[in-house]
């Protein structure tokens, strides 16, 4: 079985340019996550998708972040305009109803 | 406010010389503890779960043990392949977001 998988695996961007996440979930499991490390801190929650629908973006820091899950499936994650302390390991996970949630290998965003 | 805290930051072991990590927690209820290891340019990668206190699992070397206040990871007889980022995250009753603490980073030496 596929796990969740991320990509690009790394992006440098220029301040004020536009990027954008994907992630695919393992194949059935209808909850998503998006978190987040930057550098020196540990990994903190962005939402959580249920199929399509947001069922808790209390961690979305700003209005720059835009997370979308069309038709259940993959989400992408864009932020515009990125800012420098947006540089970070973004990391998505998937479960099921047996609520242990596994881990994509990270997507590496450094904000130039 | 919920807080995860885990010690130490670092440790450097011997091959074969056994220790523990901690995980302290606070929350206003628990509906589960969870162990990841994590080795460096890949995700966390899933180990336990723990719900009640008293609680045990095992795997391989490792296991661990759950109070109402803290979580232990116990390494026995360590092996240069157990080096990794070993982190711990709880949930709470009403939300399924994981909060995690900053992370044990293992190194352990033949």
């Amino acid at each position: 079985e596929a796990g969740v998988t991320q990509f690009p695996s790394h992006s440098v961007i220029e301040k004020g340019q536009t990027v954008t996440l994907r992630c695919d979930p393992i194949s059935g499991h209808d909850n998503l996550y998006w978190y987040r490390r930057v550098m020196g801190k540990e990994i903190k929650f962005l939402l959580h998708f249920v199929k399509e629908s947001k069922q808790d973006e209390s961690g979305m820091p700003n209005n720059r972040f835009l997370a979308e899950r069309t038709g259940g499936t993959y989400s992408t994650l864009k932020v515009q305009p990125a800012e420098l302390e947006d540089s970070g390991v973004y990391f998505c996970a998937s479960s099921s109803l047996q609520e242990t949630q596994y881990f994509g290998p990270g997507t590496r965003l450094l904000v130039l | 406010e919920d807080q995860v805290t885990q010690s130490p930051e670092a440790l450097r072991l011997q091959e074969g010389e056994s220790s523990s990590l901690n995980c302290s927690y606070t929350v206003s209820g628990l509906r589960g503890l969870f162990w990841y290891r994590q080795d460096p340019g890949k995700g966390p990668e899933f180990l336990f779960t723990l719900y009640s206190a008293g609680e045990e699992k095992e795997k391989e070397r490792l296991k661990a043990t759950l109070t109402k206040k803290e979580s232990f990871l116990h390494i026995t007889a360590p092996k240069p392949e157990d080096s990794a980022t070993y982190l711990c995250a709880v949930r709470e009753y009403n939300t399924d977001k994981l909060i995690f603490g900053t992370g044990t980073r293992l190194q352990v030496f033949p």
